[in-house]
């Protein structure tokens, strides 16, 4: 069944250190999204990319960092310079044309301890 | 900011009865789209309509859009348990990206009583 797969689902860190969080997809799409959900709160976008090689900022880039080598794959890597990192991260991707309806991934809860 | 706001915040009704949510805007859009996100998990695409359309159905919702006013609302009619999740609108500007970058509002938190 094609899909994202976010990993891990849960993850604990500590203050300082990086942590990266895995976002694979086999639908094909061009373009894959990564939002930050907080309680209570709606998604907001921290980076996305439309091709390979090629990513732009959100509205929430501080303190994060992604690549886009493959196209089934778009990691995020929260660094220590993230002053509130505890947050659902949630991944998605759509076709790149058309309406822009995204698929979603299960999405990571990151825990700073 | 570009995002649409739900209302009510949340949602509290018996099985059977229908379940409306609304949804503000304030840019021009090209589409608005309304999600659905069960505790824990992704964000589950419901319906789109477009700017040019005013109301749209599948299955048992039902979703309008008033451009003039900036508003859309989604009507989930006969509802069950299963229906008890978090609900989003989310907004595709005029003249932005059409690849995907969409602006999603805080939800609606709704729970269908057995």
């Amino acid at each position: 069944d094609g899909g994202i797969t976010q990993s891990p689902k849960y993850l604990f860190r500590k203050e300082g250190q990086n942590v990266t969080l895995s976002c694979e997809q086999n639908l094909n799409h061009d373009a894959m999204y990564w939002y930050r959900q907080d309680p209570g709160q709606g998604l907001r976008l921290i980076y996305y990319s439309q091709i390979v090689n090629d990513f732009q900022k959100g509205d929430i880039a501080e303190g994060y960092s992604v690549s886009r080598e493959k196209k089934e794959s778009f990691p995020l890597t929260v660094t220590s310079a993230q002053k509130n990192p505890t947050a659902f991260y949630l991944c998605a991707s759509n076709i790149g044309t058309g309406a822009n309806v995204l698929t979603f991934g299960a999405g990571s809860r990151l825990t700073v301890l | 900011s570009q995002q649409g706001e739900e209302d009510p915040q949340a949602l509290s009704i018996q099985e059977g009865e229908n379940a409306t949510m609304n949804c503000s805007y304030k840019t021009s859009i090209n589409n608005l789209q309304w999600y659905r996100q069960n505790s824990g998990r992704g964000l589950v695409h419901l319906i789109l309509i477009r700017s040019n359309e005013r109301e749209k159905h599948s299955g048992r919702l039902r979703v309008t859009l008033d451009t003039s006013k900036k508003s859309s609302s989604l009507l989930i009619t006969a509802s069950r348990a299963a229906d008890t999740a978090s609900y989003f609108c989310a907004t595709a500007p005029q003249g932005g990206s059409t690849l995907g970058r969409l602006y999603f509002g805080r939800g609606t938190q709704l729970t269908v009583w057995p």
